[in-house]
């Protein structure tokens, strides 16, 4: 089974702090992670994805890997308004699954207050 | 990232019709594409896989038969819902697979009537 779990939230913050949302995985073989946001009413629409151990920054948003601890974070700093939304933590397993299907965690609602 | 387009966007229909639903890659082929469904404040549940050029995979509990996915080219895929029902009411939302991701298209929704 390869389970992909969230802090489902709600998670609120004010505007201009820092959002940090976490995921954290099941299966060890895992090889690529993903991190997408979801607007209500809307479809998901990619903003990170992350392959090695470590920090990835992409201009207010960082994702940080773990694959030791089986761990994948989302860093969103000063945050807006805009970006209050659902974020799903996406992961690729290793072996024995289907091509390039990505398991999805449950999500985490963030609210960003002004 | 590569656009995947979907059509249409909302439909209305009466119980017992069918409805067919399109998911277009717009900039890129995708030999695999997947659809799932979302409930409201629910996760995305993973329908199928669709392969071009194959039959499509089901998850467990997706009735294929009432669910029918042809993916004809490497741009398309349909999902055609047979005899909708009231529950199948839903926000229906396909992906393509790129190199390593999976881009969205924008969704479906879905009211049976």
């Amino acid at each position: 089974q390869k389970e992909v779990e969230q802090n489902s939230g709600p998670l609120s913050v004010p505007e201009g702090a820092i959002a940090s949302l976490n995921c954290t995985y099941s299966d060890r073989g895992s090889q690529s992670f993903f991190w997408y946001r979801q607007y209500s009413g809307k479809s998901p629409e990619l903003i990170m994805f992350i392959y090695s151990n470590g920090d990835k920054e992409d201009g207010r948003f960082t994702a940080q890997l773990n694959k030791a601890s089986q761990y994948v974070s989302l860093l969103i700093r000063d945050s807006q308004p805009s970006d209050s939304a659902t974020y799903l933590c996406a992961v690729k397993p290793g072996r024995g699954s289907t091509l390039g299907r990505l398991y999805f965690g449950r999500g985490t609602q963030l609210t960003v207050w002004p | 990232g590569a656009v995947v387009s979907q059509h249409p966007s909302w439909v209305i229909c009466k119980s017992g019709t069918s409805v067919k639903i399109e998911c277009r890659s717009l900039d890129f082929q995708a030999t695999t594409m997947f659809w799932y469904r979302q409930f409201p404040k629910q996760s995305l549940m993973l329908m199928a896989t669709s392969n071009e050029g194959s039959k499509a995979t089901y998850e467990q509990g997706v009735e294929k038969d009432k669910f029918l996915i042809n993916h004809a080219s490497l741009t398309l895929s349909t999902l055609t819902v047979t005899s909708a029902h009231p529950e199948d009411s839903s926000f229906y939302i396909c992906s393509a697979r790129g190199r390593n991701e999976q881009f969205f298209g924008p969704g479906t929704r879905l009211t049976v009537l």
